[in-house]
């Protein structure tokens, strides 16, 4: 079965760059990379996707590898308001797979 | 633009009673799902559609049913609600397959 590991959680004092580490490991030619994020009890909201390239948006920037089944989730300068469980996803035949996530907590 | 409504936020059931999760985008977003995530887990997805009158199973839909008989609506409905069907439901809606995923604020259901 496919499988995406990301770490259970993070800390990253506030100001600081987080980078949140993802695996799938495995991943079609076709597949885009996502990336969502959860506060509190909120429904995800989307912060960016890729396919190959390095994407960059007004939220984050994310780094995949040239194998693509790596990614990193980069937060520039991470605020309070940055807490949440980030979740690494790739969309699937009709679906995104959401793992457990990582839970970032920006520390003051 | 309201994207992507749901009600009730929150509802108690009994065990064998019956609901209806009501999800409406106006988006005019082809694909609309549904999700469960119970406490400290991801999402799974329940059932989805791509598009007005049809609709398929996802990973955990035992238990739901679903319709979709306009594009801006995809209720979920519950039968013989049971304990293990405590969750937050989230609804989703997408322009395609492959297309970010917009989600609603969620609907609480506790089944006592």
């Amino acid at each position: 079965d496919a499988k995406t590991t990301q770490p259970t959680s993070m800390d990253c004092a506030e100001g600081r760059a987080a980078n949140l580490p993802c695996n799938h490991s495995t991943i079609s030619g076709n597949e885009y990379v996502y990336w969502y994020r959860q506060i509190h009890s909120q429904g995800p909201q989307y912060i960016i996707h890729g396919l190959k390239n390095n994407e960059t948006n007004e939220m984050a920037s994310l780094i995949i590898t040239e194998d693509r089944k790596s990614s990193t989730l980069i937060l520039p300068h991470a605020t309070l308001r940055d807490t949440a469980v980030y979740y690494c996803t790739k969309t699937g035949a009709n679906n995104l797979f959401f793992g457990t996530g990582t839970r970032l907590t920006v520390i003051p | 633009n309201a994207g992507v409504t749901q009600t009730p936020k929150f509802r108690i059931l009994k065990i064998g009673q019956s609901m209806t999760l009501q999800c409406t985008q106006d988006m005019n977003h082809n694909y609309m799902y549904w999700y469960r995530q119970d406490p400290g887990m991801g999402l799974k997805l329940i059932y989805y559609s791509v598009g007005a009158g049809i609709t398929d199973k996802g990973e955990v839909p035992n238990g739901y049913n679903v319709s979709r008989s306009t594009t801006e609506d995809f209720p979920l409905r519950l039968e013989l609600a049971a304990p293990s069907q405590t969750s937050v439901y989230f609804c989703a809606s997408s322009w395609g397959r492959q297309e970010t995923q917009y989600f609603g604020p969620g609907t609480r259901l506790l089944v006592l």
